[in-house]
């Protein structure tokens, strides 16, 4: 596909359970990124990637939450012993390379709705 | 890097032109200006973005003010499908630097 795509776009989970939200970015992309964003907010920043490297995971709000790239293109953010608080839309961007002039295009997200 | 503040909502009449305006008076010299904006349900689309000069292109315009503390999006013919939660942002030049901080947005919404 041309487009950020992200699955699965809907996920129930029992509070406790581990959850895995995958990003696929458009072909070639060298940065990603992930965000969340809980009902009426604008989106939160988690972590940045460039290539298979994490260059900032300041955004991520506890351990329980770990993001990877291991090859430099899919990427997975994990969440363990989900909590009622994460509940959230969380999205992922890609862009071409490096450097804030160029944009960054979003996926459709992933909402996440723990019980 | 640096705040935006924008009105938390905006109504505009069909056919007319969108001026949704900005203030990023803590913009340093290597950061660009972004807009960004989300319908319901959606990931935010991108709309335009620029450093200094005026930009145009299929979407929007955006004005940027000589001493870059301010700038305007504008939708020229807005129409119903332009509904959506605006957003401007100031995105850093470093390296690494280069997330995208997003506010609260301006909620516009398009009246027949």
């Amino acid at each position: 596909g041309a487009g950020v795509s992200q699955s699965p776009r809907y996920k129930v989970a029992k509070r406790g359970q581990d959850v895995a939200l995958r990003c696929d970015p458009i072909s070639g992309h060298v940065s990603l990124f992930w965000y969340q964003q809980a009902l009426g907010q604008g989106p939160e920043f988690l972590t940045y990637f460039q290539n298979e490297a994490q260059l900032d995971k300041s955004g991520l709000p506890s351990d329980r939450f770990f993001a990877e790239r291991p090859e430099g293109s899919v990427s997975t953010l994990k969440i363990q012993r989900t909590q009622q608080e994460d509940s959230a839309v969380y999205l992922c961007a890609s862009s071409p390379w490096g450097g804030a002039k160029t944009e960054a295009f979003f996926g459709q997200g992933t909402r996440l709705t723990v019980v | 890097d640096a705040k935006t503040t924008q009105p938390p909502s905006m109504d505009c009449a069909e056919g007319r032109a969108a001026n949704l305006p900005c203030n990023h008076s803590t913009i340093s010299g290597n950061e660009y200006v972004y807009w960004y904006r989300q319908i319901h349900s959606q990931g935010p689309q991108y709309i335009i973005h620029g450093l200094k000069n005026n930009e145009t292109n299929e979407m929007a315009s955006l004005i940027i003010t000589e001493d870059r503390k301010s700038s305007t999006l504008i939708l020229p013919h807005a129409t119903l499908r332009d509904t959506a939660v605006y957003y401007c942002i100031v995105r850093g030049g470093i390296q690494g630097a280069q997330k995208l901080v997003f506010g609260q947005g301006t909620r516009l919404t398009i009246n027949p």
